[in-house]
């Protein structure tokens, strides 16, 4: 299985503040990289997939890059709204499989 | 407005069996590739099983091959988990959520681009 490894596990920011989360993926992925956000009590939403490309409706605060084992999500200028709970996702070989959660609060 | 709604959950003791729902609506469906993942309570995400548009390619986690089967009915827009031989550690939320497509070609067929709200599933040891 293809293990994902997010760090750092948890993240103490402000509103405003510029915000970096990083996956590795323990062996080369391409381009099959996926970012989800998840909320207290709520399914996840994806926010990026195929490592750089936003989704539909998410704000372009949010950014993606990296290829092949390595990965990182950027939120510029923090907003109230993004305080929460992100997973990294693989999609190139089933198991498909997600990393640990870092979760993002409000300093 | 694309949505997925599951149902089904519940308590059940160890050893026992549950059968889990997902009904869609608002898109094809039958085109897509489905799928269940889990949350244990406090934890990660998990996937499970996904199944074909046409349901002729399955693929399970191994930890729950031989026990679960997942399957659909396209003409009622339905995705189904049957789960057998429920253990303690089974216990999480169940959300079927739509992709990924092993033969996408662009947009956003590469993720889980669409969720339920989840359905709880305890399993009492």
């Amino acid at each position: 299985d293809i293990q994902m490894t997010q760090s750092p596990s948890s993240l103490s920011a402000s509103v405003g503040d510029r915000v970096a989360i990083t996956c590795r993926a323990s062996q080369s992925i391409s381009k099959y990289l996926n970012w989800y956000q998840q909320k207290p009590g709520k399914a996840p939403r994806v926010v990026i997939y195929a490592v750089s490309n936003l989704q539909h409706g998410v704000p372009s605060r949010f950014s993606g890059s990296g290829s092949g084992t390595d990965f990182t999500l950027n939120i510029s200028s923090l907003q109230p709204e993004d305080f929460a709970t992100y997973y990294c996702q693989q999609s190139h070989t089933t198991p498909y499989t997600f990393g640990q959660g870092t979760t993002l609060e409000i300093k | 407005h694309e949505q997925l709604v599951e149902s089904g959950g519940g308590l059940v003791k160890s050893g026992g069996s549950l059968r889990l729902s997902c009904g869609a609506s608002g898109f094809t469906f039958s085109d897509d590739y489905l799928n269940w993942i889990r949350q244990a309570p406090g934890k990660g995400l998990e996937w499970i099983a996904y199944i074909s548009g046409s349901g002729n390619s399955l693929s399970y986690t191994d930890s729950v091959t031989g026990r679960f089967t997942i399957s659909r009915d396209n003409a009622k827009k339905s995705l189904f988990l049957q789960m057998n031989g429920l253990r303690a550690e089974d216990t999480a939320v169940y959300y079927c959520a739509r992709g990924v497509d092993p033969y996408c070609r662009g947009g956003n067929c590469y993720s889980f681009n669409l969720w339920g709200q989840g359905t709880m599933v305890t399993v009492s040891s």
